[in-house]
C-alpha cells in the first residue's frame, strides 16, 4: 500500500531563510505522481506541484523548488528566502497510476510551516 | 481558473441531525472527491465519484453517504450525525478519470456536532 511521510510536524524560521520540507513515499506502483499542496489559514488547499515518476528532474518556480530523488523515494520541497506570506501548512500526496483501491491522493500529515518577521 | 465552492465554511450540528454537506464545481470536471481533514491524521478519503450517479468508497465511507445528481453537483450526507464526525470536511475535482490527475479543492467546512 503506498504511504506518504512527513517527518516535520513544524518548522519556524525566520523571514528571508531558506527552509526545505521534506517528503518520503513508499509505493509499490512503477507509475505514479507526486504533489505539494499549501494549506494557508483559510483553510483551502493550493495545489503547487505535480511530478510524474519518470520525470526526475528537478523543478524551479520563483522562490519554490523541488528535489525528486527516486533512489531515496524523497520529493522535498524548498523555499528559498522565505516570507511571511509562506507561513500555511504544506501537503505531499501520492497517487498511483495502476492497483485497485480508491482514486483519491494519499497524504502526508502535513508541515506546518512558520516564518517569523 | 478552476472553481470548487462548498455550501457552507462553518457548521454547526446536533447529535442524530441529518447533515447535508454540497460541493459545486464550474469546470466540466468528471471527479470529484470528499475528504476529510483531522489533526495529526491529514487528509482521509471518504467517497469518491467518477460521474454522475456513480460513487465509489475511500478510505473511511462509514457513517456517510454521497449523491451526485448532476455533474457539476456532489453532496456528502451524514445520515445522523455523531460527535466523532466533527472535523473540517474538503471537497476536490479534477478534470479527467485518469487516477493521477490533480485535484483542485475547495476551501472546506468545518463541521463541529454537538
Amino acid at each position: 500500500a503506498q504511504k506518504v511521510t512527513q517527518a516535520q510536524t513544524e518548522i519556524s524560521v525566520v523571514e528571508k531563510e531558506d527552509v526545505t520540507l521534506d517528503c518520503v513515499y513508499e509505493t509499490r506502483d512503477t507509475t505514479y505522481y507526486l504533489f505539494w499542496y499549501k494549506q494557508p489559514p483559510s483553510g483551502e488547499l493550493v495545489f503547487l506541484i505535480r511530478r510524474n515518476s519518470f520525470d526526475e528532474q528537478n523543478e524551479i518556480s520563483g522562490r519554490y523548488s523541488w528535489n525528486f530523488q527516486k533512489s531515496t523515494s524523497s520529493f522535498n520541497f524548498t523555499i528559498t528566502a522565505s516570507q511571511v506570506v509562506d507561513s500555511a501548512v504544506y501537503f505531499c500526496a501520492l497517487s498511483e497510476a495502476g492497483g485497485g483501491g480508491a482514486d483519491g491522493l494519499t497524504f502526508g500529515k502535513g508541515t506546518h510551516l512558520i516564518i517569523q518577521p | 481558473d478552476v472553481k470548487v465552492t462548498q455550501s457552507s465554511r462553518y457548521l454547526v450540528k446536533r447529535t442524530g441531525e441529518k447533515v447535508f454537506l454540497e460541493c459545486v464545481q464550474d469546470m466540466d470536471h468528471e471527479n470529484m472527491f470528499w475528504y476529510r481533514q483531522d489533526p495529526g491524521l491529514g487528509l482521509r478519503l471518504i467517497y469518491f465519484s467518477y460521474d454522475v450517479k456513480m460513487k465509489e468508497k475511500g478510505d473511511i465511507p462509514e457513517g456517510y453517504s454521497v449523491s451526485r445528481e448532476k455533474k457539476e453537483r456532489f453532496s456528502l450526507i451524514l445520515e445522523s450525525a455523531s460527535t466523532n464526525q466533527t472535523s473540517m470536511y474538503l471537497c476536490a475535482s479534477s478534470f479527467s478519470s485518469i487516477r493521477t490527475d490533480t485535484q483542485y479543492f475547495g476551501p472546506g467546512t468545518r463541521l463541529t456536532v454537538l
